[in-house]
């Protein structure tokens, strides 16, 4: 069956560079969820997209702004990066309307600031 | 005080014991309740979701929740090696519109052969 697809799955980035994470959720779903892995702690939730429309925000900094796509992709752009951004960054997707409450998550994208 | 509390461990048994995996909770909004199994370096896996009070179960897996205690478990039956990663016990419910996951920090299990 197919997953949720994360791109790129390693990164490495300086202090004060951008980047950008790409998310495409599994087939049909609608909704997609972006959560922060900092090591040996759990996912916190960031923000989450329906219909390209934000649904719902967490703690995610102003340096980080998001975006969902008509082809229900969604890109992570995370600017004038910071060595505590380095953690491990995962996507969800859900079927709205179906079985809401089962997000699937993708590998993660692991972004290290050095 | 994190809202979702849960032992970070490691727990290591041996090959064949039952397991029992647990999350306390502070917020009565919560109403499903989920675990995941996430392996090292990959992302969470949903095993089994429940809705409010009660058991369900799967295979060698059992979930309960208990709301009056703010409690759920994860039992498994007959562990085995393959068992062994991270489970993540996480919620959601009203007061977080049923949208983002709240997660527990996650109990590191090592199953033995």
């Amino acid at each position: 069956a197919a997953g949720v697809i994360q791109s790129p799955r390693h990164l490495i980035k300086e202090k004060r560079e951008t980047a950008t994470l790409k998310c495409y959720p599994i087939p049909r779903h609608d909704t997609v969820y972006w959560y922060q892995q900092g090591p040996g702690q759990d996912p916190q939730f960031l923000i989450s997209f329906y219909e390209k429309m934000q649904s719902d925000k967490g703690s995610i900094p102003d340096r980080f702004s998001a975006q969902q796509f008509s082809d229900y992709h969604s890109e992570l752009n995370m600017s004038s990066l910071e060595l505590g951004d380095s953690a491990l960054y995962f996507c969800a997707s859900s079927l709205k309307g179906a079985t809401v409450y089962e997000q699937y998550f993708g590998p993660g994208t692991r972004l290290t600031v050095t | 005080q994190k809202e979702v509390e849960q032992d970070p461990g490691p727990l290591s048994v041996p090959e064949g014991a039952i397991v029992s995996l647990n999350c306390t909770y502070s917020n009565s909004a919560f109403q499903y309740f989920m675990w995941y199994r996430q392996y090292s370096r990959k992302g969470p896996e949903l095993l089994m979701y429940t809705y409010s009070s009660g058991n369900k179960e799967d295979g060698r897996f059992t979930a309960q929740v208990d709301k009056s205690s703010k409690y759920i478990s994860l039992f498994i039956r007959d562990s085995q090696p393959s068992d062994s990663a991270t489970y993540l016990c996480a919620m959601t419910g009203m007061n977080t519109g049923f949208q983002k996951l709240v997660f527990g920090t996650g109990t590191r299990l090592l199953v033995s052969p």
